[in-house]
Formats: C-alpha cells, structure tokens, sequence
C-alpha cells in the first residue's frame, strides 16, 4: 500500500517569509496532484504535476517534482494570510480511480 | 460553470436513523467519488462511480453504507443505522472524461451523529 508523508504537519509563519513543505512517497506517483483546504471547504485543485522533474508556478507558488517522481515540494514566496489552509498531496491510481492523500500540512500565516 | 454540490452541507442524526448525502458532479463530469475525512485519519477513499455503475468501492465499510449515481439525478451516498463513529466530514468529488486523476471537490456534508 502506498504511503505518502508530508512535512512539516504544521507551520506557523509571519506574513512575508517564504516556506516549503514536501510530500514523499513510499512508491512512484502515478500523477501527483496538490490541493489546498479551508477550514469547513473542501479541497481546491492547485496543480497536477505528471513528468519527473517538472517545475509548474502559480503566482507565488511554485511546485517541484522529483526526476525519481517520488516526492515533491511546494514552496510559496511572501506568503499571506490567505494562503493560511491544510495542504495536501494526492497521488492517483489509475486501477482504482482513487486520490491516496497525505496527512497534510497545516499553514498558518500571521498577519 | 458550477462546481460540484452537495447538500445538506450539515447533517445531525441520532444513533439508529438513515443518513442520505447528495451530490452533483460538475457540469459534463460522468464520474463521481466520495472520500471521507476524519481529523485523525485524513481524507479516505470510499467509492468511485460512474452513471449507474459501481467502478471501485473498495474503501467502503461492507455493511450499512451503500452508494448509487443514477442515470438522471445526483449521486447519493447512503449510511443505514448511523453510529457515533460515522461522525465525519463526507465529500464527493468529479472528474472530466479526459482526466480521471483531476477530481474536483465540493464544500462536503458535515455529518454529526449524537
């Protein structure tokens, strides 16, 4: 069974700094898809990253994919209150149609 | 383009009555999942369905809960005889023909049984 950890589980920053946080996989991804979630919402597609290696950005997020693909990072620049949420990695399963999610990590950005 | 609904988005039921969730996919979506989402566990896989079809229900309990996507309406997702431990935050999420692994969720039901 696959396993995916994320890390760090929380963090708590000021407005302004930068973070990264990281998701590994006990196996390859199948396609690896990162999402973010508010509290009492449900999960928002932020990307979907496929080829090992590959970098993808959105605004003030940038996702990375490992050339093994069995990790990766998101890391956010000047990060703001708004970006405060759980974030979490998925891989899919192509034979079941499934999301395997990690635990997650919590962000706290101060203001 | 409206995003996936479901409703109720709260759902209080006492122990021993029938909890019914509901769900519609996103506007050309034909294919339908539910996950759950317990703080300690995370979110899980339940059931993925397309219309009138059962694809995979390998993560859902055998007994009590059962999941239908009917040929016209939304998908439900039916828990008989609810337990303090179905508590829960339950989402459904859809996804397009030409790609399965992007699945987009709604706001969920948040289930409470007391």
């Amino acid at each position: 069974t696959q396993l995916l950890e994320q890390s760090p589980q929380f963090l708590s920053i000021q407005e302004g700094e930068n973070l990264t946080v990281y998701c590994n996989s006990s196996s390859v991804f199948s396609s690896l898809q990162w999402y973010r979630q508010e509290p009492g919402e449900g999960p928002v597609l932020l990307v979907t990253v496929v080829t090992g290696g590959e970098v993808k950005k959105l605004k003030r997020l940038t996702f990375q994919f490992g050339d093994a693909r069995k990790d990766s990072s998101l890391h956010i620049t000047a990060a703001q209150p708004g970006d405060t949420g759980l974030y979490l990695c998925a891989d899919y399963s192509s034979n079941t149609g499934k999301l395997i999610f990690g635990q997650g990590t919590t962000l706290q950005v101060k203001p | 383009n409206a995003g996936v609904m479901q409703n109720p988005r709260h759902l209080v039921r006492r122990r021993g009555q029938e909890a019914r969730l509901r769900c519609s996919p996103m506007k050309g979506h034909s294919h339908v999942y539910w996950y759950r989402q317990l703080p300690e566990e995370g979110l899980k896989f339940m059931v993925y369905l397309q219309k009138e079809n059962i694809i995979d229900e390998s993560g859902m309990p055998k007994e009590r809960f059962s999941a239908e996507f009917p040929k016209e309406g939304p998908s439900i997702l039916r828990i008989q005889q609810v337990v303090r431990g179905d508590s829960a935050a339950y989402f459904c999420a859809s996804s397009p023909p030409s790609a399965y692994y992007e699945q987009y969720f709604g706001p969920g039901t948040r289930l409470t049984v007391t």
